[in-house]
C-alpha cells in the first residue's frame, strides 16, 4: 500500500522568507500524481499544486515549486516570499493514474507565518 | 466556481445516536469521497462512490455506511456513534479518470463532530 510521510509536524518562517515542506512516499507504481493541499484556520482544503509524476519538470505556481525527486520519492514544497494568508495546516497527497481515485495523505504540517 | 457544502460544520452527538453527515456539490462529479481528519494521522478514507447508488470502502470503514441516491448528494451514516468516532469529516469530490484534468478533488468546509 502507498504511504505518505511528512516528518516535520510544525515549521515557521518570518514574513517574506522561503520555507521548504518535506513529504516522501513509498509506491511501486510508476506513474502518479502528487498534491499539496492547504487548509487554513478556517477549514476548507485547497488544492495549492500538483505534479504528474511522468513529468521531470518541477510545477510552480507563482510563489509555490516542488522539488519533485521521483528516485527519492521526495516530494517538497517551497514557499517563496511568505506572506501571512500562508499560515496553515499542509497536507502531502498521492494518488494512482488508474485505479481507485482516492487520495493517500500525509500526517500533515502546521505552517506558521511570523510577522 | 466549485462547491462542495457540508451539512453542519459543528455537530454534538450522545453514544449510540445514528448520525447522518450530508454533502452535496454542484458540479455534476461523479466521484465523491468522506474522509475523516484526526490530529497526527492526516486524512483517511472512510468510503467513496463513482456513480450514484455505487459504493467503495475505503481505509477505515468500520462503523460507517454511506448512500448515494442522487449524483450531486453523498451522505455519511454512523449507524451507533462512538466516542471514537469524534473527528473533523471532511466531504470531497471530483471528476471521473477519463476526464482532462480530473485529478483534483475539491474539498467541503469539514464537519467537527463531538460525541460524548
Amino acid at each position: 500500500a502507498q504511504t505518505v510521510t511528512q516528518s516535520q509536524p510544525e515549521m515557521s518562517v518570518q514574513e517574506a522568507e522561503t520555507v521548504t515542506l518535506s513529504c516522501t512516499y513509498d509506491t511501486s507504481e510508476s506513474d502518479y500524481y502528487l498534491f499539496w493541499y492547504k487548509q487554513p484556520p478556517s477549514r476548507q482544503m485547497i488544492l495549492v499544486i500538483r505534479q504528474e509524476a511522468y513529468k521531470q519538470q518541477n510545477a510552480t505556481e507563482n510563489r509555490f515549486s516542488v522539488n519533485f525527486q521521483k528516485a527519492a520519492k521526495s516530494f517538497s514544497l517551497k514557499i517563496s516570499d511568505s506572506q501571512l494568508g500562508d499560515a496553515a495546516m499542509y497536507f502531502c497527497a498521492y494518488r494512482e493514474i488508474q485505479g481507485a481515485q482516492k487520495l493517500v495523505f500525509g500526517q500533515g504540517t502546521r505552517l506558521t507565518i511570523n510577522p | 466556481d466549485v462547491k462542495v457544502t457540508q451539512s453542519s460544520r459543528y455537530l454534538v452527538k450522545r453514544t449510540g445516536e445514528k448520525v447522518f453527515l450530508e454533502c452535496v456539490q454542484d458540479m455534476d462529479h461523479e466521484n465523491m469521497f468522506w474522509y475523516r481528519q484526526d490530529p497526527g494521522l492526516g486524512l483517511r478514507l472512510i468510503y467513496f462512490s463513482y456513480d450514484v447508488k455505487m459504493k467503495e470502502k475505503g481505509d477505515i470503514p468500520e462503523g460507517y455506511s454511506v448512500s448515494r441516491e442522487k449524483k450531486e448528494r453523498f451522505s455519511l451514516i454512523l449507524e451507533s456513534a462512538s466516542t471514537n468516532q469524534t473527528s473533523m469529516y471532511l466531504c470531497a469530490s471530483s471528476l471521473p479518470n477519463f476526464v482532462q484534468a480530473q485529478e483534483t478533488q475539491y474539498f467541503g468546509p469539514g464537519t467537527r463532530l463531538l460525541v460524548l
